[in-house]
């Protein structure tokens, strides 16, 4: 399965969209793109998942660029709970296998 | 609510105690995974059930011993376990195994061996 790469941590204003970003330049063509995040002594949670398309769902949307070798998780309008650390990973539809890099520290400030 | 629920929450238990861990889940779903979290290791994926049959057993100790009732209750029995065992165990579901369906997480247990 492909690697990720993405920024240790981030600050975004409460009110302001986030935009975490995820670089994935070695994905192949039936890799999707997941992201989770996990808040302190609570198990991941997943957030939303792609594999070529932009998608959207309740909680964010993900852009994933035309080469697919990057994408971004975009919260529109950050709360002071969604301050936590947001994981990328990449994982082929017959994988079962998630594994969480360092992933990105995300503070929402009042 | 992730519909994936873990008891207990927390666990200290000896060296040559004997204990379990419990996973339930309220969503359906035809898959169930056990992982292992610490520090050293952020993720590793310990156990895979498909409808009830373990189709993935990664290399992990016979100190930790699944059993999978049924398609919504997964089990982790534990015995003899070392102090490096001490970890945050995660239970999580899916659709089906092998897929793109995502994986939902409880909450875990945190294992203290002393």
């Amino acid at each position: 399965d492909a690697k990720t790469t993405q920024p240790p941590s981030m600050d975004c204003a409460e009110g302001r969209a986030a935009n975490l970003p995820c670089n994935h330049s070695t994905i192949s063509g039936n890799e999707y793109v997941y992201w989770y995040r996990q808040i302190h002594s609570q198990g991941p949670q997943y957030i939303i998942h792609g594999l070529k398309n932009n998608e959207t769902n309740e909680m964010a949307s993900l852009i994933i660029t035309e080469d697919r070798k990057s994408s971004t998780l975009i919260l529109p309008h950050a709360t002071l709970r969604d301050t936590a650390v947001y994981y990328c990973i990449v994982l082929n539809n017959a994988g079962n296998m998630l594994t969480f890099g360092g992933g990105t520290r995300l503070m929402v400030k009042p | 609510e992730t519909g994936v629920t873990q008891t207990p929450r927390h666990l200290v238990m000896g060296m040559t105690n004997k204990k379990s861990l419990k996973c339930e889940q309220h969503l359906g779903h035809n898959a169930m995974y056990w992982y292992k979290q610490s520090a050293k290791k952020p993720l590793e994926l310990m156990f895979v059930y498909s409808l009830e049959e373990r189709v993935e057993n990664n290399s992990v100790p016979s100190r930790f011993s699944p059993e999978c009732p049924n398609s919504s209750h997964l089990f982790l029995h534990l015995h003899t376990l070392q102090p490096e065992d001490s970890a945050l165990y995660l239970c999580a579901s899916s659709l089906e195994s092998g897929s793109n369906q995502p994986q939902h997480f409880g909450d875990g247990t945190r294992l203290s061996i002393l």
